[in-house]
């Protein structure tokens, strides 16, 4: 059974063009995240919910709109794609508190922007 | 903010040698330290993660120290094994309600062990 689950795995898209990622975890986790890692590998955090209340939203374009409709859930939905989109998206789960404990990633979504 | 720098980008090492990756961190009030094994086409999975409030971490073939006072913490892989080839991340967090979840990660190490 897959601990955090993201669809698709792949996506390619044409700018301008609006697409969703979904997300599901089933370890009974309260937080929630979508991760971004570019090209160079860089990993960088763009939102946190936790109990499906939006935690953190870091200084991502509002293109970008998360949406958790309940604990197991976070979805992503990127509005107007960019060529500077194109990134691997990863969503995660902890229990709490990043440093109460484990973060758990799924296996990413891989978007390509042509 | 935390930025957290990690050193080096690549590491080549043969089969059965070391591996240290190091981590500096510049927010003196992070206080949790985690590291994160990448393998190809796969999401990041913990390894090993240290406390502020302890020195040194060991779990086998890997280990974990931190020096609070010069910030800095580094990542030693003994007898390297082929499977041992991935990226990895450092990261660092302060915990507490006023960065919740926010857990800064360094640029990643490309480790590659050869037979």
């Amino acid at each position: 059974d897959t601990a955090v689950s993201q669809t698709p795995k792949y996506l390619v898209t044409q700018m301008g063009n609006d697409k969703s990622i979904k997300c599901e975890q089933n370890l009974g986790h309260d937080t929630m995240y979508w991760y971004k890692q570019d090209s160079k590998k860089f990993l960088k955090i763009m939102f946190s919910y936790n109990n499906k209340e939006l935690i953190i939203n870091e200084t991502v374009p509002n293109r970008f709109s998360p949406k958790s409709p309940d604990k197991a859930h976070l979805n992503l939905h990127i509005n107007s794609l960019e060529l500077g989109d194109s990134a691997v998206y990863f969503c995660a789960s902890s229990l709490g508190q990043i440093s109460t404990g484990e973060l758990f990633f799924g296996e990413g979504s891989r978007l390509t922007v042509l | 903010g935390e930025n957290v720098e990690q050193h080096p980008s690549t590491l080549s090492v043969q089969e059965g040698d070391s591996a240290v990756i190091k981590c500096t961190y510049s927010d003196s009030a992070s206080n949790y330290f985690p590291w994160y094994k990448q393998e190809l086409g796969k999401g990041p999975q913990l390894i090993i993660d240290i406390r502020s409030n302890v020195g040194e971490k060991k779990d086998q073939r890997i280990a974990v120290t931190l020096n609070k006072t010069a910030k800095h913490f580094s990542l030693h892989i003994t007898e390297t094994q082929p499977e041992d080839s991935a990226v990895y991340f450092c990261a660092a967090s302060r915990g507490g309600t006023d960065s919740w979840g926010k857990l800064q990660f360094g640029a990643g190490t490309q480790v590659v062990v050869t037979p």
